[in-house]
């Protein structure tokens, strides 16, 4: 069954560290990778990954996909209070999602 | 508002009654996803539709859940029989789906709370 595993689960951290969270997969058809920040409600989009090796950056996260060795990691760096998330990955064909990583950014 | 919208927001319901979400994806989403959420975990899959088929359903889903989008626009989510194993955040999400990926997009959710 395909399955997508998310480390570590949960990190806690001060303000201005960087942290690097983890996730990898086995899955039969694989399309791209995502990951995603839940606050309150429902997961806002961050990135969408197919090509491996292509890093994609958005202010100060960024992320990359190894489709070789079938992982992604999601960097944050200068952490702020308001990254305090749970972060998640997803992988499509079927949309699975990991378990998640719980950041708690301490001031 | 243009995005996915679920409805009802909340729902207390008695153990053994039948409840029914809503869900209406972004107009030209083909693509439409059940999960399930509880505390702490991350979304598990339930089922998912490409316009009104239904692709894959969860080995992990009971008979108790069915779900349908009968003309392939607004999805519905059916608890029958519930069980407080059941209290959950219900998400919805669209997507267009396409041969470059596809992106998701959630509605805010359903918590549901079987006493």
């Amino acid at each position: 069954e395909d399955k997508v595993v998310q480390s570590p689960l949960s990190l806690v951290v001060h303000e201005g560290d960087t942290v690097t969270l983890n996730c990898s997969y086995e899955v039969t058809n694989f399309r791209s990778l995502l990951w995603y920040k839940q606050e309150k409600k429902a997961p806002t989009f961050l990135f969408m990954l197919t090509s491996s090796g292509i890093e994609k950056k958005s202010g100060r996260l960024s992320s990359i996909l190894d489709k070789k060795e079938l992982f992604s990691i999601l960097n944050i760096t200068a952490t702020q209070t308001g990254d305090s998330a749970i972060y998640l990955c997803a992988v499509s064909y079927d949309m699975r999602f990991g378990a998640g990583t719980r950041l708690t950014v301490k001031p | 508002d243009t995005g996915v919208s679920q409805d009802p927001r909340h729902k207390i319901t008695k153990r053994g009654q039948n409840v029914t979400f809503r869900c209406d994806p972004i107009s030209e989403h083909n693509r439409l996803y059940w999960y399930r959420q509880t505390l702490g975990q991350g979304p598990e899959f339930l089922t998912y539709f490409q316009n009104e088929a239904q692709l894959e359903k969860s080995r992990l889903l009971s008979d108790r859940f069915s779900a349908e989008r009968p003309k392939g626009s607004f999805s519905t989510l059916e608890i029958q029989r519930t069980e407080q194993g059941d209290s959950a955040m219900y998400l919805c999400a669209s997507s267009a789906a396409g041969t470059g990926g596809e992106k998701l997009f959630f509605g805010s959710g359903t918590q549901l709370s079987v006493l």
